[in-house]
């Protein structure tokens, strides 16, 4: 069965950086590209981005251009986000959900990684 | 960029209720619009894709409609387990991008 596993919660203070991890597994990963969502304490749901794990390619939410980085690796079915110069309204839970190749639904989920950011 | 207004942002129906959410798009999207339920501490769970599309293993009293700028959600009986925000969400190929409409929370009369 399809599951996408996130790394567990971070604390971090402004300024730092965070690095989520998304582990795959009961698909083909390189058949799919992984989207980040994040979602504030008592708010909506946010799109960061998109990584194709067929060849890298990325587009990321302009809001969060030169802040935010996706990677994956193929060879650990591992798709990354890292984020930088982090402030307090990046305190969130952070999502990582599959895609279809060439776009679409989002059609299986992480559980989801709480990163907050305190001083 | 595309921007989304999904109304009401929250809702009271009773158990039984045909209960019905609407999105409208700032420009056409034809039909690159997904439905999404979320319960409280879980992860979203897709309910219709491509606009009308029922995903497999979700109860058909869940269905969805339209194209170009205006969409619907419906239940057509609310179930108590139908607790939950629902979520639009549209996207474009060219390149790739997605945006979520606002959020409906839905309770129980």
């Amino acid at each position: 069965q399809v599951q996408l596993v996130q790394s567990g919660a971070e604390v971090k203070k402004p300024g730092a950086s965070v690095k989520v991890s998304c582990k795959a597994s009961g698909y083909t990963f390189t058949s799919y590209g992984i989207s980040w969502v994040r979602q504030a304490p008592g708010q909506g749901l946010e799109w960061m981005g998109w990584i194709s794990a067929y060849n890298g390619n990325t587009n990321y939410a302009q809001k969060l251009q030169g802040r935010v980085t996706m990677t994956t690796d193929t060879s650990t079915s591992t798709a990354y986000m890292e984020l930088r110069s982090l402030r307090s309204d990046d305190t969130a839970v952070y999502y990582c959900a599959r895609v279809p190749r060439f776009g679409g639904r989002f059609d299986y989920w992480g559980q989801g990684t709480l990163v907050t950011v305190s001083s | 960029d595309i921007q989304m207004t999904q109304s009401p942002s929250s809702l009271s129906a009773s158990v039984g209720d045909r209960v019905t959410i609407t999105c409208q798009a700032s420009q056409d999207i034809s039909n690159y619009l997904n439905w999404y339920q979320q319960k409280p501490g879980k992860a979203p769970k897709l309910l219709i894709y491509d606009a009308s599309n029922l995903e497999t293993g979700v109860p058909s009293r869940f269905s969805g409609s339209g194209s170009g700028t205006d969409f619907t959600f419906t239940i057509s009986s609310l179930q108590p387990e139908d607790i939950a925000t629902y979520y639009c969400q549209q996207y474009d190929n060219l390149p790739l991008v997605y945006t979520f409409g606002q959020g409906t929370k839905l309770e129980i009369k």
